[in-house]
């Protein structure tokens, strides 16, 4: 089947140190990777994605590439910062009833930046 | 633009009593989903429609219905609330189409809801 697999949380880090949050996948065919960010008391949003093998996406200093020999996404960022203390959600796409594409989601990393 | 709207925001429900939790879109978008997120487990598919007059079940479906009369609006209807239904609610929408698994999706602010 399909599933996410996400680095237990949460995480804990100083202001300025580096991130990472490991993710993995299985999934049938080619299905597109996504972060997703959840700040306290808000909806989720897009953080990056990618859509095919070697593709790197990247935004607000956060990098994850698209592994297909691993089936990895991990989330990277050089250098943290208190804002960016949020729940992060990795997750994949696969084409499903009309070929829209469905989410499914990892279980979340807290992570928490300390000033 | 006002993206994915919900309402109500919170909501307490006794165990048997029945409610319809709203969402809307002003994107035009093809795709709408309902997600339940609960501690641990992240979020998961309750249902989803790709268009006006389709839906289909997700993950999680039993003791939800949902209907898409209009390409703008996507209630979930919770018939007999039980205390399982205890969780926060998100509504999601995206553009459909062939390139549909790589498009982002865009989602509501969520309805806290409790069930006593």
């Amino acid at each position: 089947g399909n599933s996410v697999t996400q680095m237990e949380g949460p995480v804990t880090l100083s202001e300025e140190a580096f991130l990472t949050i490991n993710c993995t996948y299985t999934a049938t065919g080619y299905p597109s990777l996504f972060w997703y960010v959840q700040y306290p008391g808000e909806g989720l949003q897009l953080l990056l994605k990618a859509t095919k093998a070697d593709d790197k996406g990247s935004n607000k200093g956060f990098e994850a590439t698209y592994r297909k020999e691993t089936t990895s996404f991990h989330l990277e960022k050089g250098s943290v910062q208190v804002s960016d203390s949020a729940v992060y959600f990795c997750a994949l796409s696969i084409h499903g009833s009309g070929n829209t594409g469905k989410l499914i989601f990892g279980q979340g990393t807290t992570l928490q930046v300390k000033p | 633009n006002a993206g994915v709207t919900q309402t109500p925001k919170f909501q307490v429900l006794k165990t048997g009593q029945s409610m319809t939790l709203q969402c809307a879109q002003d994107m035009n978008h093809e795709y709408m989903s309902w997600y339940r997120q609960d501690p641990g487990m992240g979020l998961r598919l309750i249902h989803y429609s790709v268009g006006a007059g389709i839906t289909d079940q997700g993950e999680v479906p039993n003791g939800y219905n949902v209907s898409r009369s209009t390409t703008e609006d996507f209630p979930l209807r919770l018939l007999s609330a039980a205390p399982s239904q205890t969780s926060v609610y998100f509504c999601a929408s995206k553009k459909g189409g062939s390139n549909g698994i790589s498009y982002e999706q865009y989602f509501g602010p969520g309805t806290r809801l409790t069930v006593t």
